[in-house]
């Protein structure tokens, strides 16, 4: 039974590049959902996704970010125009009830 | 929107020492888990806990939903357990978790 999976787990990349991170699930697991979380502070959720649709968003997602599940299974996070603010660890998390259950993370670094 | 506190900020035991680790949280809520969150930033279940209590090994856990508390129980401690407890919430059926700010213990040998 693997666990939820994200790549890249690092990526550096200079201002104004455009960079994308992809999640893949629990198998079987319906719901998929993207946080961030910066340096001393808690995860913060950005949006979820049941099967293929995109239930959620917080105000958190400028129009910068775009998150798709196209066929209810991976998913990936694309940040467009990348701004220092937007350097953070990026979580990915599942769940086929309540219980949700995180990826590794991908860590962004915007020089 | 749903405040989540957590106490205290900060906690330095010796090993083999028990500790308390309290969330509070400002409404009611559909789930609450407790995770701790290793060196590497992985986030490690500990307990999915709405109400009751549980218990998984050395570790327990109390949630008193009508108080809007709960509880993680570490009994003699390890430096393992050295890392970040963080409680989250899911306010409703919303499917979002909120968490709070974490406690960061460092247990030493």
């Amino acid at each position: 039974d693997t666990g939820v999976s994200q790549d890249p787990r690092h990526k550096i990349t200079k201002r104004g590049q455009n960079v994308t991170f992809r999640c893949d699930p629990i198998s079987e697991h319906n719901r998929l959902y993207w946080y961030r979380q910066t340096l001393g502070q808690g995860p913060e959720f950005l949006t979820y996704f049941q099967n293929e649709a995109q239930l959620e968003k917080s105000r958190l997602l400028s129009d910068r970010f775009s998150a798709e599940r196209p066929k209810g299974s991976f998913s990936t996070l694309e940040i467009q125009r990348t701004e220092q603010g937007d350097s953070a660890m990026y979580l990915c998390a599942s769940s086929f009830g309540p219980e949700q259950f995180f990826g590794p993370g991908t860590r962004l670094t915007v020089l | 929107g749903i405040q989540v506190e957590q106490s205290p900020p900060d906690l330095i035991l010796q090993e083999g020492a028990n500790s308390t680790l309290r969330c509070n949280f400002s409404d009611s809520v559909n789930n609450l888990q407790w995770f701790h969150q290793n060196p590497w930033g992985q986030l490690i279940n500990l307990f999915y806990i709405p109400s009751g209590t549980k218990q998984n090994g050395r570790l327990s856990a109390t949630t008193v939903a009508t108080e809007r508390y709960s509880l993680l129980y570490i009994s003699s401690s390890q430096t393992t357990d050295s890392g970040v407890y963080f409680c989250a919430v899911e306010p409703g059926n919303t499917g979002k978790l909120i968490f709070g700010q974490g406690t960061t213990l460092q247990v030493k040998p």
